[in-house]
């Protein structure tokens, strides 16, 4: 079975620019998380979508949006991009929910602000 | 709330010496427990994972315990290879059980 896939890979952008960022999920998961990693904030949760919708949400500013299709692939957004934003963007898929359901990450898309 | 102590790496260490890294974790109740590894320019992988109190997950060698007692889910491995050399992020999903809290990671680095 196919395992989380993301594209890009690697996203070079400047300021106050918006980005989308794709993520695959594993066959027949429906939950999609996404997380962002940096050096100084180490892994922090972003949001979590099911059946399209959003069901949970970390502590995040209004720019960085998201939303999943029928088929359980989800988009993020960030709109306005700050040099903060640079990061390493991971996406992660389960199959019904993160409490019960073990999370399989992607390999990130690699997001610079310049 | 919950949150997720490691080990400050990085962690030196020859082949086939022993590993541990240590993990603490507060969190309400008794949460799921996890070890990820990130090998450079990768995303994540599950490495192993517990559920309850006193179980023990392992996996490629690895192994780590839950023990309520001590809030604790210490990674090991008897004797590690050049390709152990990667981050290791031990996580527990958070009380709402909405999402993984991680610890900041500790960098293995193995020489031969």
């Amino acid at each position: 079975k196919a395992g989380v896939t993301q594209t890009p890979r690697y996203l070079i952008k400047t300021r106050g620019q918006q980005v989308t960022l794709s993520c695959s999920p594993i066959s027949g998961h429906r939950s999609v998380s996404w997380y962002q990693q940096t050096p100084g904030q180490g892994l922090q949760f972003l949001f979590e979508y099911f059946s399209e919708t959003q069901r949970n949400k970390g502590n995040f500013p209004g720019r960085f949006s998201g939303r999943q299709f029928s088929n359980s692939r989800s988009e993020m957004n960030v709109s306005t991009l700050e040099l903060g934003d640079s990061a390493l963007y991971l996406c992660a898929s389960s199959l019904d929910s993160p409490s019960t359901d073990t999370q399989y990450f992607g390999p990130g898309t690699r997001l610079t602000v310049l | 709330g919950d949150s997720v102590t490691q080990m400050e790496g990085p962690v030196t260490l020859s082949e086939e010496a022993f590993l541990t890294i240590n993990c603490t974790y507060t969190a309400t109740g008794y949460p799921s427990l996890f070890w990820y590894v990130q090998y450079p320019g990768e995303g994540l992988q599950l490495l192993l994972k517990a559920t309850k109190a006193d179980d023990k997950g392992s996996n490629k060698g690895f192994e780590a315990t839950y023990r309520k007692e001590t809030t604790s889910f210490h990674l090991e491995k008897g004797s590690v290879q050049v390709s152990d050399s990667a981050v290791y992020f031990c996580a527990l999903i958070n009380q709402a059980g909405t999402a993984l809290i991680f610890g900041k990671g500790t960098t293995l680095s193995v020489s031969s």
